[in-house]
């Protein structure tokens, strides 16, 4: 079956212990994004890959780092977790272009206390 | 100014009826929009997408575009509960490999 999957789904943590988040896909994607939502904000893009090793900024990068040292795996580290971090992320793919299908993963819930 | 303005909703319709979700966006180079459907607790999928002005339809579901207006909306005919969700608009930016969302209309239809 197709699928974006993310793990965990629900992590409750405390300010400052890092944590990883991290998104597979099957379908041999190119382009591979993460993206939080927020109540009142909608979706917005954290980071996006085109490609293996090729990795930029969304709109709102800070706090957090990604890799995509293979093309099935684009992983979303939070190096020192805050409160304004506490949303729900969702890791997407697509075949080459954003403007392609996004497939989005079912989403992580991360609550930062 | 917000990129992609949405109104929020909810917006509650009767089943049967039409229910129209509107889009406006800031960007006057952008070339692709979407409309993605979110159901409560779910991912969001993709339903609809437009490049030209003009309508596209899609079984129940049209999409219409306007760039001089830079309005983007998208129109369900014969509204069923199953169409209760939140509609969240996309528009791909001229300038950027990312997608720009709207906050999202929750839509209610009521049987």
């Amino acid at each position: 079956e197709a699928q974006v999957t993310q793990n965990p789904r629900y992590l409750i943590t405390v300010t400052g212990k890092k944590l990883t988040v991290t998104c597979s896909q099957n379908m041999n994607h190119e382009y591979m994004s993460w993206y939080r939502q927020d109540p009142g904000l909608g979706l917005r893009q954290i980071y996006y890959s085109m490609n293996v090793e090729v990795t930029d900024k969304g709109d709102v990068p800070e706090g957090y780092k990604v890799s995509r040292k293979e093309k099935r795996n684009f992983p979303l580290i939070l190096e020192s977790p805050s409160p304004n971090q506490t949303s729900l992320y969702f890791c997407a793919s697509s075949s080459r272009w954003v403007t392609d299908t996004q497939y989005f993963g079912p989403g992580t819930r991360l609550t930062v206390l | 100014q917000k990129e992609v303005e949405q109104n929020s909703g909810p917006l509650s319709v009767p089943e049967g009826a039409i229910a129209s979700l509107n889009c406006t966006y800031s960007d006057r180079g952008s070339q692709s929009f979407f409309w993605y459907r979110q159901y409560s607790g779910k991912s969001p999928e993709l339903i609809m997408f437009i490049y030209s002005n003009g309508d596209k339809e899609d079984g129940r579901f049209t999409a219409q575009l306007n760039k001089a207006s830079q309005y983007v909306s998208l129109l369900i005919r014969d509204s069923q509960p199953s169409d209760s969700a939140t509609y969240l608009c996309a528009v791909n930016t001229e300038y950027g490999n990312k997608l720009v969302f709207g906050a999202g209309t929750i839509l209610r239809v009521k049987s």
